[in-house]
């Protein structure tokens, strides 16, 4: 057990329909992340939050909107994905100061299958 | 430009040998190093980390890296590979020296396979 927990951990949808992965931490941390981890390709940083604020946005396509209420939550909406988004997504969260980023630590991760 | 390099895609030891796992980076600075292991469809979890001071940090399940500032390498080591050490692993890159107070740079990871 992490600290950090991700929802729901398998998901299968088709193309046309609309879900949320959740995750939520436990830690304190100040930073959450969405992480995009497609095989034999290397972890792709998808979306920072700081304190609710997005900070960073790694050119994701609008198909997948994140949100983040509060420190704790983080979601991201998914909407009229293609097959090729098929992957693992992991949240991650972190403790950031002004020289950067501690260990981060990272949810269990939900896999998506988009038929 | 900043970088993290696992240069082996894949390790293979066999049961009860010494295993080393390769990290090199390129950051300006004094970066924070990470190493990170990943089971199959699991998250990944910290396993240490190098800030500062003694350069062999001990981390979980009995690994340890050293850092060499010289050769700009974090290599992941343990005495006595098990067949349960067979997972994925990741080194990163975080601290001051990048772009961002947000920013962790990731290596591409390392296959780590155990042979009884």
């Amino acid at each position: 057990e992490t600290g950090v927990t991700q929802t729901p951990r398998h998901l299968v949808m088709g193309m046309t329909n609309k879900k949320s992965l959740k995750c939520e931490q436990h830690l304190g941390h100040n930073a959450m992340y969405w992480y995009k981890q497609s095989a034999k390709k290397p972890l792709e940083l998808m979306f920072v939050y700081s304190l609710e604020e997005r900070v960073e946005n790694n050119s994701v396509p609008s198909r997948f909107s994140p949100e983040c209420p509060n420190s704790s939550h983080l979601f991201l909406h998914l909407h009229t994905l293609q097959p090729e988004d098929s992957a693992l997504y992991l949240c991650a969260s972190s403790q950031v100061t002004n020289r950067g980023s501690a260990e981060a630590f990272f949810g269990q991760g939900t896999r998506l299958t988009v038929v | 430009a900043q970088s993290v390099a696992q240069p082996e895609d894949q390790v293979n030891v066999a049961e009860g040998n010494p295993l080393t796992v390769k990290c090199t980076y390129s950051v300006s600075g004094n970066p924070y190093l990470f190493w990170y292991v990943q089971y199959p469809n699991r998250g990944l979890q910290f396993l240490l980390k190098y800030i500062t001071g003694d350069n062999l940090v001990k981390g979980s399940y009995g690994f340890e890296a050293e850092f060499n500032k010289s050769q700009t390498s974090f290599h992941l080591k343990k005495p006595s590979a098990l067949v349960s050490d067979s997972a994925l692993y990741f080194c990163a890159v975080s601290g001051p020296g990048m772009d961002s107070n947000y920013q962790l740079i990731w290596g591409a990871g390392t296959k780590l396979i155990i042979k009884p």
